[in-house]
């Protein structure tokens, strides 16, 4: 079963503006990882958090985790149209570092 | 090599024939995952490695699916009896441990025909 699930399906926005995704599971995790898939091939790796974070940043990227809710939150600021991709969060949960994806978040970023 | 590499990078193969796909981990990496995605779809699990060992296999189909890892490194999954609904892209993940950052390679499309 799928232990990330991210919301929404699809978004589209002007360059410029902000993106937030999100991504929720269902049982206490041990990680959560954040990746960009270009054209459906490899994924590029964005950020790792962990269950004893709440926040992290990489550029133009902030990662925020509430495990009271049970989510996670990706923020791009100042998107670019070169952002465009689909967008996955992937969870370690319970006894297992295993990460399981959801269905992505398919992000347009209009010149 | 710098990366996660998989091979070959396209397949194309009759229905019925045996498919290997290879993934060469990050040097040093001991985690190494196997996932398949179809089309506009997420990634489906198929097995875990930590070392040579496979502790988790719950992901793989059916028995036509099989994996190895040899030597803590190179990876091949090996599907036998190749249906048309195997068709996907096959990707190859590798993490220095298991809690640290998983890493994937540019993936194996195949396809059934």
């Amino acid at each position: 079963s799928q232990q990330g699930e991210e919301d929404p399906q699809a978004l589209s926005i002007q360059e410029g503006e902000n993106a937030t995704m999100n991504c929720s599971y269902k049982t206490s995790i041990n990680n959560l990882q954040w990746y960009r898939q270009n054209s459906g091939r490899g994924l590029v790796h964005l950020i790792l958090i962990r269950s004893n974070e709440r926040e992290k940043h990489s550029g133009r990227l902030r990662v925020t985790l509430d495990t009271s809710k049970k989510s996670s939150s990706l923020l791009i600021t100042a998107s670019r149209a070169a952002d465009t991709a689909s967008y996955f969060c992937a969870a370690a949960s319970g006894g297992s570092y295993i990460p399981t994806f959801g269905r992505g978040t398919s992000l347009i970023v209009h010149p | 090599g710098a990366g996660v590499s998989q091979s070959p990078s396209n397949k194309v193969t009759e229905k019925g024939k045996d498919v290997e796909l290879r993934c060469d981990p990050i040097s040093g990496h001991t985690a190494l995952y196997w996932y398949r995605q179809s089309l506009g779809q997420g990634l489906e699990f198929l097995i875990y490695f930590q070392g040579n060992s496979a502790p988790d296999k719950s992901g793989l189909p059916s028995d036509r699916f099989s994996a190895e890892r040899t030597g803590g490194s190179v990876s091949t999954l090996t599907i036998q009896r190749t249906q048309q609904e195997d068709s996907a892209v096959y990707l190859c993940a590798s993490s220095l441990t298991e809690d640290t950052e998983a890493f994937f390679g540019q993936g194996t499309r195949l396809t059934v025909v």
